[in-house]
């Protein structure tokens, strides 16, 4: 069974920073792409970053490129959202999402359960 | 980037209905497009991909179509557990989701 955990999130001031890690299981985690996902209260889905298989290869939402870093280790199934400079508007739920493909965001068949970011004074 | 518009934002059902949601890129996104169901405090979860395929595990009324900028999801038979928010997302290029279409009972 495909599990993805979620954990590192909570409340920072605007300017802090916080990472994300998101430990996966149930699946060869290095043979994928893995994405970052966000949704703010009450509004829709955003997508923030992936990662390739190897980790060769990111590309970022322009909402968040030059201050999120995102990066996996293979030998721990775990991927990870550095995010530093963070805004009011980054206040999210952000998901953990197993891309279908190696490369580059495709479709997202596995989620996981969401850790919640809250940047305020 | 490529935007993703989905219609109707809200629409009221009755269980048996046949429901359609469509989607419209503005520009063409060839199949590359993909449908996801959201309950409330869940995850999304993957319906549909490449325009029409079902993702395993998903029921079969359940379905996906079109291609180059104009799209539908379809429910042949609303049953009680499919009220839920539904996102369109293309994969052409940098992906981007719909803002979304909630139904609900009627």
């Amino acid at each position: 069974e495909v599990q993805l955990l979620e954990s590192g999130g909570g409340l920072v001031q605007p300017g802090g920073s916080l990472r994300l890690s998101c430990v996966a299981s149930g699946f060869t985690f290095s043979n994928f792409a893995m994405n970052w996902v966000r949704q703010a209260p009450g509004k829709g889905l955003e997508w923030v970053s992936v990662i390739s298989d190897s980790g060769g290869s990111t590309d970022y939402a322009d909402s968040v490129k030059g201050r999120f870093t995102i990066s996996r280790d293979n030998s721990k199934n775990t991927l990870y959202l550095q995010m530093n400079s963070l805004r009011a508007e980054d206040t999210a739920e952000y998901y953990c999402a197993k891309d279908r493909g190696r490369s580059h965001g495709t479709s997202f068949d596995y989620w996981g359960q969401g850790t919640l970011v809250t940047v305020s004074s | 980037d490529i935007q993703m518009t989905q219609s109707p934002s809200s629409l009221s059902a009755s269980v048996g209905d046949r429901v359609t949601i469509t989607c419209r890129a503005s520009q063409s996104i060839s199949s590359y497009l993909n449908w996801y169901q959201q309950k409330p405090g869940k995850a999304p979860k993957l319906l549909i991909y490449g325009s029409f395929s079902l993702q395993g595990g998903v029921p079969s009324r359940f379905s996906g179509g079109g291609s180059g900028t104009d799209f539908t999801l379809t429910i042949s038979s609303l049953q009680p557990e499919d009220f839920a928010t539904y996102y369109c997302q293309q994969s052409y290029t940098t992906p981007t989701f719909g803002q979304g279409t909630k139904v609900d009972i009627e």
